[in-house]
């Protein structure tokens, strides 16, 4: 019963560093998020893929690009990174967003917590 | 736009009473669906309940109720007979049905249970 598996929990980079967020998920959904979670505002969309093949941006994409690897893989990637870039990051899935998906919950990962120094 | 606002940042409630936690939304779809969240200590996020914009009747799910009121823009969480591992951050998200899946996410409220 894995779920969504994200890769690494914990990392701490430097400024201008760069690195990739793993995230894999075994439940046969279409569509995959990238949230970032800071302290007093709830989780905010960085980017998203509905569909293999697709990504969009989100609320908050400034500094990071995302790749659909496949129908299970979804990274996110921050080129260079920034403190203000510290956060919880998660990884979610959900079924398509048709009419028949529109009432399924989205999955969660258990979250990268990220410090730049 | 869409917005989801969660007006109790704190919530303390005795062991076995009832709780109730507010969430009122914007949004110019006509279609939507709303969602609870709970976020323990340990961090992942449990799916806790959903209510279509459609639906006539306000959802449950075990101990947790939605009491939607469409034309207010209320989806308020009722949590009945709290127990101590109901402590935790509670979040109200709202997915527009014509906004590629996308989930808006309030800013939670932080719900302590007493013994």
């Amino acid at each position: 019963n894995a779920g969504v598996t994200q890769t690494p929990k914990f990392q701490v980079l430097k400024t201008g560093q760069s690195m990739t967020l793993q995230c894999a998920q075994d439940m046969n959904h279409n569509s995959m998020y990238w949230y970032r979670q800071d302290p007093g505002m709830g989780l905010r969309l960085i980017y998203y893929s509905a569909s293999e093949g697709t990504t969009d941006k989100g609320e908050v994409p400034n500094g990071y690009n995302v790749s659909r690897l496949n129908k299970r893989e979804f990274s996110l990637r921050l080129e260079s990174a920034a403190p203000s870039q510290t956060s919880v990051y998660f990884c979610a899935s959900s079924e398509a967003v048709g009419s028949a998906g529109r009432h399924q919950p989205q999955h969660f990962g258990d979250g990268t917590r990220l410090s730049i120094l | 736009a869409q917005k989801i606002t969660q007006t109790q940042p704190g919530m303390f409630v005795q062991e076995k009473e009832a709780v109730t936690l507010d969430c009122t939304y914007d949004t110019s779809d006509q279609s939507y669906g709303l969602f609870w969240y709970k976020q323990p200590s340990s961090g992942e996020m449990i799916f806790l309940i959903y209510q279509g914009s459609y639906d006539e009747q306000n959802a449950t799910e075990g101990r947790y109720s939605l009491n939607f009121q469409k034309a207010r823009k209320s989806a308020n969480l009722v949590i009945s007979a709290s127990q101590l591992g109901d402590s935790a951050m509670y979040f109200c998200a709202m997915r527009g049905w014509n906004q590629g899946g996308k989930l808006i996410f309030g800013q939670g409220t932080e719900l302590s249970v007493k013994p």
